[in-house]
């Protein structure tokens, strides 16, 4: 259990054109989801905050503009980067907390596999 | 969140216990200690969380010092595919990540 899904895993754009990137909870429900961002061999950071129904929150430096994010169904996220550049080009993360996990003191999130962006 | 620190990287041999040491001396009376691995060009792997007390699952063993200012991950059996890099992680809601530990494990 607690699969957590991307696609595409990966993708090549022009520059100037939008991709999304959808990330799903195949066997439980989120109502709080995830966007990572790591460059080759960096650490994963911190993108933004999904709450199902509600606008993302976004971590300092994170262009809100850019970086769409939509979070419409306790199984669907969706992350859109709009008008994109080779500087776009990263490994994009998603993670899923589980919704029973609200009454818990911990933390239980589940990663995606990530999607690989390349903009030429 | 409380920073985290780690060695950058270590190593093992196959078939012997790995033990990866983090600091978190400032970590919070409720914030939890997390340990993720991540091998190359996949996403995060949980591998153990705990509070205060010890832990222990089919993956690793978690030890929580009694001031709670570093914990220990440990990989009793390495095996090659335990290649990756760890992230040891304090905190709650966000997962900040830190650098991680990168340990290879060798024949």
């Amino acid at each position: 259990g607690a699969v957590v899904s991307q696609h595409p895993s990966w993708v090549i754009c022009k520059s100037g054109t939008s991709v999304k990137i959808e990330c799903r909870s195949l066997d439980f429900q989120a109502t709080t989801m995830f966007w990572y961002r790591q460059f080759p061999k960096q650490s994963l950071m911190l993108m933004a905050t999904s709450n199902e129904g509600s606008k993302a929150t976004y971590e300092q430096g994170v262009e809100k503009d850019k970086f769409l994010i939509n979070h419409a169904s306790l199984t669907l996220s969706t992350l859109t980067v709009t008008s994109a550049h080779p500087e776009d080009s990263s490994f994009y993360i998603c993670s899923a907390r589980d919704v029973v996990a609200g009454w818990r003191e911990y933390d239980e999130q589940y990663f995606g596999p990530g999607t690989r962006l390349t903009v030429t | 969140d409380a920073k985290t620190t780690q060695p950058p990287s270590m190593d093992c041999a196959e078939g012997r216990a790995a033990n990866l040491p983090c600091n978190h001396s400032t970590i919070s009376g409720n914030e939890y200690v997390y340990w993720y691995r991540q091998i190359h060009s996949q996403g995060p792997q949980y591998i153990i969380h705990g509070l205060k007390n010890n832990e222990t699952n089919e993956m690793a063993s978690l030890i929580i010092t009694e001031d709670r200012k570093s914990s220990t991950l440990i990989l009793p059996h390495a095996t090659l595919r335990d290649t990756a890099v760890y992230y040891c992680i304090a905190g709650g809601y966000a997962l900040n990540f830190g650098k991680g530990t990168s340990l290879l494990v060798t024949p």
